[in-house]
């Protein structure tokens, strides 16, 4: 019940295209939904986090979209740059990110120019 | 802008010895964790700190493992006695504690350790 389950775990796309990567969870206590990004060498960098009552939310070219009653969320890269290629991996905590921030899996992402 | 930063950035010792990773956190934040990423594998909690004393911990962190904030700058993590299964890279994490949702956890670089 504590798992995220994350996929793709690897993904190539074309510069300019859209990577989604998607994840799902079982816990219901989870009220915050970060997601990090993870270069070569580097610790994991919070990217754009939601709540679940919020159903999008964008920041520049990253999107989250939220479905609370599936339990799913996802990431959308908008018009994908080869400097997006890292490591993204979903995650979920509860109270707001103050306990353990439990992660998905990863997806490794290779945007090709 | 601030960061958490780790030492060492790798560190390789035998089976049995003991290792302390170090970890300087952001200077105003109240609340440490340590997280560990074994190679190919999803990022893992091990334990949070708060107010001198351990709030949470994973089942990974048994008696082997221990924290500390020995002084009002540096947060460790100890391992008496590595195993081979201990090899895995490991995230200090802090995060302000001001209050409000969602307020970020900052992750350090990481310490790539190598149990032999």
């Amino acid at each position: 019940q504590q798992q995220v389950k994350q996929s793709p775990q690897s993904l190539i796309v074309q510069k300019g295209g859209i990577p989604i990567i998607n994840c799902a969870y079982e816990n219901t206590a989870f009220d915050y939904f970060p997601w990090y990004q993870q270069f070569p060498g580097k610790g994991p960098a919070l990217l754009i986090a939601i709540r679940p009552d919020v159903s999008e939310k964008k920041e520049g070219r990253f999107t989250i979209s939220f479905n609370k009653s599936a339990k799913q969320f996802s990431l959308h890269i908008m018009d994908s740059q080869p400097g997006d290629s890292a490591t993204y991996f979903c995650a979920a905590s509860p109270s707001g990110g103050y306990q353990k921030v439990t992660f998905g899996i990863g997806t490794k992402l290779q945007v090709i120019p | 802008e601030p960061e958490v930063t780790q030492t060492p950035s790798h560190q390789v010792t035998q089976m049995g010895q003991e290792v302390i990773l170090r970890c300087v956190p952001i200077s105003n934040h109240l609340y440490f964790y340590w997280y560990r990423q074994i190679l190919g594998q999803k990022v893992e909690f091990l334990v949070s700190f708060y107010n001198n004393e351990i709030s949470e911990k994973s089942e990974i962190f048994d008696d082997q493992f221990s924290v500390e904030r020995p002084d009002g700058s540096n947060f460790t993590l100890k391992i008496r006695s590595t195993k081979l299964e201990d090899s895995a890279m490991y995230f200090c994490a802090s995060r302000g504690g001001t209050g409000g949702w969602g307020e970020t956890q900052y992750f350090g670089p990481g310490t790539r350790l190598l149990v032999l």
